[in-house]
């Protein structure tokens, strides 16, 4: 069975700090897939990034910057300077090795960005 | 930029009723989902559909449920007696088959949500 653990449940920080969402991840697949989603407060889901697991490149994006270590079933996010229009609920999600079909969330962090 | 569309985006419903959501798939997408998040809650799945039929199904997908391909381009779930529990914003979502090139992304709609009182 899949399971995805986002142990942080809300963090706070201030407008400019760093912040790192933590992921864990557990399944028996040799081939899967990482997400990241956010969730404004406006209720939609954004995708951010999806990885295989022959990937363990890190990748950045603008701000945002994924650490994927399968040693141990990691797939951190850290936003870098975060601003005010980072608040929201950020999901963690892992998918089989179809990559298609069903995707396992995490319970998400709420991050709030204080200005 | 393509966009799954979901209707209503707002319904209210009393318990035991019929209710039937909508959604338009991104149209040259031939995986279709949905998912159901009970407010404050994690994003779980119900159901995963391709090639006018049910690929995979989860627990929550029970009897109640069903999904179906009308036509060409809409994508509908039913819920058959709704129960006070099955209030929670449902997403419809959609993928490009298998191996084209493709970030693997799933895309979602914006989400109906049901109140059932």
């Amino acid at each position: 069975a899949q399971k995805v653990t986002q142990a942080q449940t809300e963090i706070s920080v201030v407008e400019k700090e760093d912040v790192t969402l933590d992921c864990v991840y557990e399944t028996r697949d040799t081939t899967y897939y990482l997400f990241w989603y956010k969730q404004p407060p406006s209720g939609e889901l954004v995708f951010l990034i999806r990885r295989n697991s022959f990937d363990e490149q890190n990748e950045i994006s603008g701000r945002y910057s994924w650490n994927f270590q399968k040693s141990t079933s990691s797939f951190n996010f850290t936003i870098t300077a975060s601003q005010v229009v980072d608040s929201a609920v950020y999901f963690c999600a892992l998918s089989d090795s179809g990559g298609y079909q069903k995707v396992t969330f995490g319970t998400g962090t709420k991050l709030q960005v204080i200005p | 930029e393509p966009e799954v569309t979901q209707t209503p985006s707002h319904q209210v419903t009393q318990m035991g009723q019929e209710v039937i959501l909508r959604c338009v798939p991104i149209s040259n997408h031939l995986y279709f989902y949905w998912y159901r998040q009970i407010l404050g809650q994690k994003v779980e799945f119900l159901v995963s559909f391709y090639n006018n039929e049910i690929s995979e199904k989860s627990e929550i997908f029970d009897d109640q449920f069903s999904v179906e391909r009308p036509d060409g381009s809409n994508f509908t779930l039913k819920i058959r007696s709704t129960k006070l529990e099955d209030s929670a914003m449902y997403f419809c979502a959609s993928s490009e088959l298998p191996g084209t090139s493709n970030t693997g992304e799933l895309f979602f709609g914006e989400g109906s949500r049901l109140t059932v009182l």
